[in-house]
């Protein structure tokens, strides 16, 4: 599986915008690129998924270009309780759909 | 629906004790997963289950076994407990189908495990 690269911390204030941007250079065809959330002391949660261009729902929007090689994770308007970590993965499409988790982006939100 | 609800929330074990970790899902989910995650690290894969009766290893296997003989149901047991299985323990299902379906995976609560 393909691995990720993010950033280990980010800062923002309330009601920004926030981008994570992930790296997956070795991306294979049959990949599709997943985050996750993580608040302290809980399991992840499923945020967006998704194989190419963007894809948007009620809490975040996914870009992925062309290639493939990186995808952003856009939050719009963050706000106290968006403070958490955020986990980039590639997850194969094969009979298996393991998730290899990296260390994360932790986010922290400012009043 | 419960989700994936995992017991118990904490343990305490003596080195050499062995206990297992219980995982039930209640969404009808195939796929099963058992992670750990240390302080400040992400998450491991331990072992998964893609049905009833079907395991494989993950990243960290070693010090583990698991059974899967109902859907629902995927215990992980721990054999001689030693101070690095000290970790939050993770169960996950999921219920993809293939191309064009969800890779969501509905994690549990965790379960805090410390081996002194």
């Amino acid at each position: 599986l393909a691995k990720t690269t993010q950033p280990i911390s980010m800062d923002s204030y309330e009601g920004q915008e926030v981008n994570i941007t992930c790296s997956h250079n070795n991306i294979a065809t049959n990949d599709y690129i997943t985050w996750y959330q993580q608040f302290p002391s809980q399991g992840p949660r499923f945020i967006i998924q998704g194989y190419k261009t963007k894809v948007t729902n009620e809490v975040a929007s996914l870009f992925i270009p062309a290639d493939r090689k990186s995808s952003t994770l856009s939050l719009p308007r963050v706000s106290l309780s968006d403070t958490a970590v955020y986990y980039c993965l590639v997850v194969r499409m094969d009979s298996s759909y393991k998730l290899i988790f990296g260390s994360g982006t932790r986010l922290l939100v400012r009043p | 629906n419960a989700g994936v609800t995992q017991t118990p929330k904490f343990r305490i074990l003596k080195i050499g004790q062995s206990m297992t970790l219980q995982c039930t899902q209640d969404m009808n989910h195939n796929y099963m997963y058992w992670y750990r995650q240390d302080p400040g690290m992400g998450l491991k894969l331990i072992y998964y289950s893609v049905g009833a009766g079907i395991t494989d290893k993950g990243e960290v296997p070693n010090g583990y076994n698991v059974s899967r003989s109902t859907t629902e149901d995927f215990p992980l047991r721990l054999e001689l407990a030693a101070p690095s299985q000290t970790s939050v323990y993770f169960c996950a299902s999921s219920g993809t189908s293939g191309r064009g379906g969800s890779y969501e995976q509905y994690f549990g609560p965790g379960t805090r495990l410390t081996v002194t």
